[in-house]
């Protein structure tokens, strides 16, 4: 069984642009996280999607948005980028939409100049 | 109250030690406690969890323990060897939250 897969993995972005990073869960797999991950903030939960609903929204600027389309893949946007949003964005599915059993994506690396 | 505070920051081991990394957390409705493995360039791995109806698990040479009344839990890694070498998050979450909070991580190394 195919892992998580998120594309692209590796992107340079300058201030002011949007980005659009894509996800795939695994096979039957109807929730998909989003994780922001930094060496100053570590691991931060950005928002978690179960049949193409937003269920939960973490303490993240309205730049940060996402969406699950009903193959249950999910895209994330980051519109007027920052350089703080330089970071390892990491995708996350799980079977039943809940924390247990999450298995993650290697992440997009995105770099802000 | 959801922060989980995690330690040590570095950890070196000898190869057949063992390894002991330790979280604590503030609040009580948290009521699942995963640990995950990163290696470089890789995403968190599930390793271990643990519920808080159960004081210890163990899985393999990874064992979580738990002490409900301190809110502290522990991960112990008997006979650590160099493949180990990797970093190690604690988390929790509540059902209704469906959300992991998670430490600041410890690097492990362990020494051949």
């Amino acid at each position: 069984k195919a892992g998580v897969t998120q594309t692209p993995r590796y992107l340079i972005k300058t201030r002011g642009q949007q980005v659009t990073l894509s996800c795939s869960p695994i096979s039957g797999h109807r929730s998909v996280s989003w994780y922001q991950q930094t060496p100053g903030q570590g691991l931060q939960f950005l928002f978690e999607y179960f049949s193409e609903t937003q269920r939960n929204k973490g303490n993240f600027p309205g730049r940060f948005s996402g969406r699950q389309f009903s193959n249950s893949r999910s895209e994330m946007n980051v519109s007027t980028l920052e350089l703080g949003d330089s970071a390892l964005y990491l995708c996350a599915s799980g079977l039943q939409g809940t924390n247990e059993k999450l298995f993650f994506g290697s992440g997009t690396q995105l770099s802000v100049l | 109250q959801q922060q989980v505070k995690q330690s040590p920051q570095s950890l070196i081991v000898q190869k057949g030690g063992i390894s002991i990394i330790n979280c604590a957390y503030e609040n009580t409705a948290f009521d699942y406690f995963p640990w995950y493995q990163q290696f470089p360039g890789k995403g968190p791995a599930l390793l271990i969890a643990i519920r808080p109806d159960v004081s210890e698990k163990k899985e393999g040479r990874f064992t979580i323990s738990f002490n409900k009344s301190a809110k502290q839990f522990s991960l112990h890694i008997m006979d650590s060897q160099p493949g180990d070498s990797a970093t190690y998050f604690c988390a929790a979450s509540t059902g209704s939250a469906r959300q992991l909070t998670f430490g600041s991580g410890t690097q492990l190394t362990v020494l051949p």
